[in-house]
C-alpha cells in the first residue's frame, strides 16, 4: 500500500542552524501539508501546498520557514535559523482530493527535531 | 471559528470490551469532514476513519465506528472488542473551511489504555 515517507526520522541541530526536512508524498496525491506537534501537545497545521504554490499557511509559518517541491516526488520544509521552540515532531501529509470524498490526509511517520 | 474538543484526557478499557472516545466540534460550515487518527507511542499518525457531514450513515471501518450526531455536533469514536494494541493517543480532527486549503484542525487527544 502506498505511504508517505519522511527523512530523517530524527534530527538534532544547534540553535541558529538551518534544517531541511524531506517528505515523499503518495504519488497520485495533489495536496501536501506540513504539521507539527510539540511534545505532549496537539497537532498544529503549518502550511498547505497545491499546484506548486502555498495555498495556506498558519501564524507559526513565519519567514523562517519555507516549502518547496523541487522535483516530481519530494516535498521539503526548510527552517532557516532554528530556535529552541522549533523542537517538535514534524509531520508531512498528503491527500488526493480529486473529489471531496477523497479528502483524507495520510501522514508520514514524522521527523523528530531537537534544537539545542 | 472552527474548534474540536476532546474532553477525556485519558481512558481505561478492559481488553475485549468496547470503548467510546468523545469528540465535539464547532463550525458554521454546511459541508465538513471529520476524522480520527491513532498515534501509538512510536509517534506516527495513523488514519482510522472518516465521516463526511452529508453522509447519512455512520462510518465504519472494521472495529472502528463513528457515532455521528450532527445536531449535537458530536463525532464519537467507538472501538469494539478492544485489543492491547489499541493503547495509544487518539485524535479527532476536522477539515477546515472549503474555501481554504482543507487543513485539519485537531483536538487535544485522548490517551487510551487497554488493560489485559
Amino acid at each position: 500500500e502506498p505511504e508517505v515517507t519522511q527523512t530523517p526520522s530524527h534530527q538534532v541541530t544547534q540553535m541558529g542552524q538551518e534544517v531541511i526536512l524531506r517528505c515523499v508524498p503518495i504519488s497520485n496525491h495533489l495536496y501536501f501539508y506540513w504539521y507539527r506537534q510539540i511534545l505532549g501537545q496537539k497537532v498544529e497545521f503549518l502550511v498547505s501546498f497545491y499546484n506548486n504554490e502555498i495555498s495556506e499557511k498558519s501564524e507559526i509559518f513565519d519567514d523562517q520557514f519555507s516549502v518547496e517541491r523541487p522535483d516530481g516526488s519530494n516535498f521539503t520544509l526548510k527552517i532557516r535559523s532554528t530556535k529552541l521552540e522549533d523542537s517538535a515532531m514534524y509531520f508531512c501529509a498528503s491527500s488526493p482530493l480529486v473529489e471531496l470524498s477523497e479528502e483524507t490526509q495520510y501522514f508520514g511517520p514524522g521527523t523528530r527535531l531537537l534544537v539545542l | 471559528a472552527q474548534k474540536i474538543t476532546q474532553t477525556q484526557p485519558g481512558m481505561f478499557v478492559q481488553e475485549k470490551e468496547a470503548v467510546t472516545l468523545d469528540c465535539t466540534y464547532d463550525t458554521s460550515d454546511q459541508s465538513y469532514g471529520l476524522f480520527w487518527y491513532k498515534q501509538p507511542s512510536s509517534g506516527e499518525m495513523i488514519f482510522l476513519i472518516y465521516q463526511g457531514s452529508y453522509d447519512e450513515q455512520n462510518a465504519t471501518e472494521g472495529r472502528y465506528s463513528l457515532n455521528f450526531q450532527k445536531a449535537r455536533k458530536s463525532a464519537n469514536l467507538v472501538i469494539s472488542a478492544s485489543q492491547l494494541g489499541d493503547s495509544a493517543m487518539y485524535f479527532c480532527a476536522m477539515r477546515g473551511r472549503m474555501d481554504s486549503s482543507y487543513k485539519l484542525i485537531f483536538g487535544s487527544g485522548t490517551r487510551l489504555l487497554v488493560r489485559p
